[in-house]
């Protein structure tokens, strides 16, 4: 099956800073998601993005699909952005399930 | 109406005894997911349903495993004989339609312990 690879797996920053997340993925993808999950482990839909360029306030996502990554970019973090990030790819051969990477813990000090 | 829900939040059980995971899509969703979600791990896929039937269940880890959805609203997630090792977090999702082209929507989660 597809593989997803998502990098740092750990993250830590101070409060207003920048950061970027990458996800790699091994196959030809018609469905890309990124999740923010909070500390009570609600899974949280941030972009619906298998190819492009999306935004969304401070966030924003960009999905080269021919070259298989996606990245999410974070500005002026918050403390509240702190969690963990999921990337999640559906191949058009497996279907509507969605196959996650193993995430980025971020935390944000104040 | 709201999102999805499940219930219940948390389940404690012991070993070999049968337990049942509810979900509630979001009203009008035709396609609804379950997946589990080990400690530290991603969300990994079990079964789907595009409305009564189950279209892919794949995914479930063996026979003790089963879920039903009847009228292609409400679903459930049956686990026979439970063991330590399915003790995780079981997340139910669902989408307007399916074939992989649409966003998937998350419910908190049903915390299974087995003791």
């Amino acid at each position: 099956g597809i593989q997803v690879e998502q990098s740092p797996p750990d993250l830590i920053l101070q409060e207003g800073a920048n950061s970027t997340l990458r996800c790699n993925f091994s196959d030809s993808v018609n469905n890309l998601q990124w999740f923010h999950q909070n500390p009570w482990g609600q899974l949280i839909n941030l972009f619906y993005i298998p190819s492009g360029t999306k935004q969304n306030g401070r966030l924003s996502a960009t999905t080269v699909a021919t070259e298989r990554y996606s990245l999410l970019y974070i500005s002026s973090s918050q403390t509240t952005d702190s969690g963990v990030y999921f990337c999640a790819v559906g191949v058009e051969t497996s279907g509507s399930r969605l196959t996650f990477g193993e995430g980025t813990q971020l935390t944000v000090n104040p | 109406g709201a999102g999805v829900s499940q219930t219940p939040s948390n389940k404690v059980t012991e070993k070999g005894k049968y337990v049942e995971l509810r979900c509630d899509p979001i009203s009008g969703h035709t396609a609804l997911y379950w997946y589990r979600q080990s400690l530290g791990q991603g969300p990994e896929f079990l079964i789907y349903f595009q409305g009564t039937g189950a279209a892919d269940d794949s995914g479930l880890p063996n026979d003790r495993f089963f879920a039903v959805r009847p009228e292609g609203s409400v679903s459930t997630l049956k686990i026979q004989r439970t063991e330590r090792g399915d003790s995780a977090v079981y997340l139910c999702a669902s989408s307007w339609v399916t074939g992989g082209w649409e966003t998937q929507y998350f419910g908190p989660g049903t915390r299974l312990l087995v003791l």
